[in-house]
């Protein structure tokens, strides 16, 4: 069955610094990656997904995740962090063998000090 | 504005008293799911729909029921909450589970004591 291991529940950056949150994945048939984020009492909002088209993807936001099969990694990255970046994010795997079901990792929480 | 609405968006109940979340959404969207989420597990799916009545299991369905009579609606029963499904819930639909994107209500916090 296809999982995500996000390998931080907490990351803390500064405000103007770049922001990395690590996903790794794994699925044993061609996956959908997608990136959520949560802000604080609100639903989820799709940042971006991959759907095996170009590798890096970019989303909203200034955003951007790189898939690299050989690692089995999504990690999303930003260049700047922005105070309304803080929140909590979700790195999310399907694939058709496993019914494109949605497998949702723990989820890393952004904190952005100013 | 395409979206999904959940109601109530919170709820405190006493356990074994029956309860509906009810969940719609405008999009004419043929795949709806409910999740869980609970701190340090991110979201787990309770059920899911492919269409009008069809549904199935998901990772955590134990104490749960739904239906799928009209497209646009996908409740969550509880027919005897327990303290152990206090969490919050979401309700989510797309196109096809197929690489799209889905779009989740604002949530519903339960509390059962």
């Amino acid at each position: 069955a296809q999982s995500v291991t996000q390998l931080d529940s907490h990351v803390s950056v500064s405000e103007g610094t770049p922001v990395l949150l690590r996903c790794n994945y794994s699925s044993s048939y061609s996956p959908s990656l997608f990136w959520y984020v949560q802000h604080p009492n609100k639903g989820l909002q799709l940042l971006l997904k991959y759907t095996s088209a170009a590798t890096l993807v970019k989303g909203i936001n200034g955003f951007e995740a790189e898939f690299k099969k050989s690692e089995t990694s999504f990690h999303l990255t930003k260049p700047s962090a922005h105070m309304s970046d803080a929140a909590e994010y979700f790195c999310v795997v399907s694939d058709a063998y496993n019914n494109n079901d949605m497998r949702f990792g723990a989820g890393t929480r952004l904190t952005v000090k100013p | 504005e395409a979206q999904v609405t959940q109601n109530p968006r919170y709820l405190i109940t006493v356990t074994g008293k029956k309860l509906t979340v009810t969940c719609s959404q405008n999009m004419n969207h043929e795949y709806m799911s409910w999740y869980r989420q609970d701190p340090g597990l991110g979201l787990r799916q309770i059920y899911y729909s492919m269409n009008v009545e069809v549904t199935d299991k998901g990772d955590v369905p134990e104490g749960y029921k739904v239906s799928r009579k009209e497209k646009r609606n996908f409740p969550l029963i509880l027919e005897s909450p327990s303290p152990n499904q206090t969490s919050l819930y979401f309700c989510a639909s797309s196109l096809s589970p197929t690489g799209n994107e889905a779009f989740f209500g604002q949530g519903t916090r339960l509390t059962v004591v």
